[in-house]
């Protein structure tokens, strides 16, 4: 089975500051994708990777940046949190081609006070 | 841009009934379809999913959804719920010809209330 581990489930931060959000999947899927989930919203994605070294921007990159410099690890970064970043973030990761679904990691609860 | 309507927000059916939760979605040629259930606290599971072929798709769980081309939908069913359903349900799109690499678009979500 794909395995997808969020570093942290729970994690409180202050305004202000740069946070990391750490992914890792085990089964060596070349895309992988930050999505954020708000009550009443669903999920929005954020930021994805088609490989290493590759970014691209979803529908709310705003305030986020990403890092994948290995192909199992893909970080989304806080550059100044703000309150209003408060949420639920789950990673994703997608093997390419061979009709297959995104599988999703546990999430990370971020409360930024 | 596509986009998916869960047009019920909370739905509450007591143990033993059956279910439908409603998906729509606007995309223009024919996309790859997802179901994916959260319970509380937890990431996201898939239930079941349509790329192509038999437009009536089984999944885990004893669900089940059609895909129906001419209404846009791809509802979500079961026979008889067990109180454990009680989650959030959440119907995704694709495009057909990525695959879902560049990532799924997501209804508003529908969350299940199970009556003893």
């Amino acid at each position: 089975d794909v395995k997808v581990t969020q570093s942290s489930r729970y994690l409180v931060k202050r305004t202000g500051e740069k946070v990391f959000l750490e992914c890792v999947q085990d089964m060596d899927h070349e895309n992988m994708f930050w999505y954020r989930q708000d009550p009443g919203l669903g999920l929005r994605l954020i930021y994805f990777s088609y490989d290493v070294k590759m970014k691209e921007k979803g529908d709310i990159p705003e305030g986020y940046s990403v890092s994948r410099e290995k192909k199992e690890r893909f970080s989304l970064i806080l550059e100044s949190a703000s309150t209003n970043q408060t949420s639920m973030y789950l990673c994703a990761s997608l093997r390419t081609g061979g009709n297959q679904p995104q599988h999703f990691g546990d999430g990370t609860r971020l409360s930024i006070l | 841009a596509q986009s998916v309507t869960q047009p019920d927000i909370h739905i509450t059916v007591s143990e033993g009934a059956s279910l439908e939760l409603r998906c729509n979605y606007s995309y223009g040629a024919t996309p790859y379809l997802f179901w994916y259930v959260q319970s509380p606290g937890q990431g996201l599971q898939l239930l079941l999913k349509y790329f192509s072929g038999d437009t009536l798709v089984q999944g885990i769980k004893g669900f089940e959804a059609e895909f129906k081309r001419s209404q846009s939908s791809f509802n979500l069913r079961k026979p008889s719920v067990h109180w454990s359903d009680a989650a959030e349900y959440f119907c995704a799109v694709a495009p057909g010809s990525g695959g879902g690499a560049d990532g799924l678009t997501f209804g508003k979500g529908t969350h299940l209330i199970i009556q003893p």
